[in-house]
């Protein structure tokens, strides 16, 4: 079964920092695309960055380029965004998405883990 | 910017049919987008029903059914049931490793 944990939410003032993680299980990790995609409350789903399957490919939304960095580790089968100079739009819920092999990339996102929220206030 | 457009809702009656559309502020959507689309239920993550236009996900009922209608890409869900009733977004592939996703249609079921 296709598993996916995020983790390393949490309350961070304007202007800092916050890694999140997302641990990957139940398929071959290196061979898919990853997506992390956020919600701010009450509001509609925002595609943020992905990263393909050996990491040398990464793209971000407009909102969050220069600031935030995806990355992984195949070795440990778990996918990250570093997050710097945050602001208090990029207050929302984190999910950490499974996107389809090399071949299919375009197919956009597969399996949904069940998030971690980032609170961005002061 | 490209905005991805959605109706904000509709209403549908048990074992009636909707189809809720996916367009482009500037532009049509074709295959070329692959477009996919997701169910959202409130305080759940999101769920995978559709992706390259028409292939449904593992497990997806196939009252669900995915198209291209006109230049728009549609969802269409026949024979509604209660537990339809969802947030339902589309993404659509804007090339060179990007997506957009849509702003999402509320769906009730009554």
């Amino acid at each position: 079964e296709v598993q996916l944990v995020e983790s390393g939410g949490g309350l961070v003032q304007p202007g800092g920092s916050l890694r999140l993680s997302c641990a990957a299980s139940g398929f071959t990790f290196s061979l898919h695309w990853m997506h992390w995609v956020r919600q701010t409350p009450g509001k509609g789903l925002v595609w943020v960055s992905r990263i393909n399957g050996d990491g040398s490919g990464t793209t971000y939304a407009d909102s969050v380029k220069g600031r935030f960095t995806i990355s992984r580790d195949n070795a440990k089968n778990t996918l990250y965004l570093q997050m710097n100079s945050l602001r208090a739009e990029d207050t929302a819920m984190y999910y950490c998405v499974k996107g389809y092999t090399k071949q299919e990339y375009y197919n956009g996102m597969d399996v949904w883990g069940q998030g971690t929220t980032v609170t961005v206030s002061s | 910017q490209t905005v991805v457009t959605q109706e904000p809702s509709f209403s549908v009656s048990p074992g009636g049919t909707v189809t809720l559309t996916c367009g482009l502020s500037s532009g049509s959507v074709s295959t070329s987008k692959y477009p996919s689309w997701y169910q959202q239920t409130p305080g759940q993550a999101p769920r995978t029903l559709i992706y390259s236009t028409n292939t449904r996900s593992s497990g997806v009922p196939d009252r669900f059914s995915g198209s291209i209608l006109g230049n728009k890409a549609a969802l269409t869900i026949t024979g509604a049931q209660a537990d339809d009733e969802s947030d339902y977004y589309c993404v659509l592939y804007m090339g060179s490793g990007t997506f957009v996703f849509g702003t999402g249609t509320k769906v009730t079921v009554l």
